[in-house]
């Protein structure tokens, strides 16, 4: 079993583009998050999905963020027009059930 | 009342000594408290979790003390090795799962050898 997997682990984009994150859950997992942390910070719940459902978006900021875990490949955090602040680490965990999470290696998004 | 409170942010411990690092939650309706471990460059990994009905759980040498009635948890690490290196993260959810985890900010442990 490979893990959780995300990709890129490292992204540059400049203010006003748009970064995309990907994250395959472990298998047999149908329990996506998505997490970010700030440097120097703790993470922060972001999103709760299962396979074509938005569970728990509480944590999502209400603009330019989005998140998807279609029923085929893996889920996708999208955030449009990126500005410094969105630089952080995002880390993706899985779980087969609402219970123990597995984190990714994360995805560390630079913002010039 | 959503926040959960680590200390110390930092801390640095002989090989061999005792790792004690504390967190403190506000929200009664919070049921399960995981720590977890995370190396520079990596995702965290869970460490060892306790629930509310028990005040202490080993796992090797690492520990959960629990105290409910203070609101208080905190993590030792006994016979602290240079491996043991790394920061330290509490985290709290409620409804006996761990889909929304609360997270402290977090303890950077250094282990001089």
């Amino acid at each position: 079993n490979a893990g959780v997997m995300q990709n890129p682990r490292h992204l540059v984009r400049r203010r006003g583009q748009e970064a995309r994150l990907r994250c395959s859950p472990m298998k047999g997992h149908s329990h996506v998050y998505w997490y970010r942390q700030l440097p120097e910070e703790g993470l922060k719940f972001m999103v709760y999905l299962q396979k074509e459902n938005i569970i728990d978006e509480s944590g999502m900021p209400k603009e330019r963020f989005s998140a998807e875990f279609p029923k085929e490949g893996p889920s996708i955090l999208r955030i449009q027009q990126v500005v410094r602040g969105d630089s952080a680490a995002y880390f993706c965990a899985s779980s087969p059930r609402a219970n123990v999470l597995t984190f990714g290696a994360g995805s560390r998004l630079t913002v010039l | 009342q959503q926040q959960v409170k680590q200390s110390p942010q930092s801390l640095i411990v002989q090989k061999g000594g005792i790792s004690i690092i504390n967190c403190a939650y506000e929200n009664t309706a919070f049921d399960y408290f995981p720590w977890y471990q995370q190396f520079p460059g990596k995702g965290p990994a869970l460490l060892i979790a306790i629930r509310p009905d028990v005040s202490e759980k080993k796992e090797g040498r690492f520990t959960i003390s629990f105290n409910k009635s203070a609101k208080q948890f905190s993590l030792h690490i006994m016979d602290s090795q240079p491996g043991d290196s790394a920061t330290y993260f509490c985290a709290a959810s409620k409804d006996q799962g761990a889909q929304k985890l609360v997270f402290g900010q977090g303890t950077r442990l250094t282990i001089n050898p």
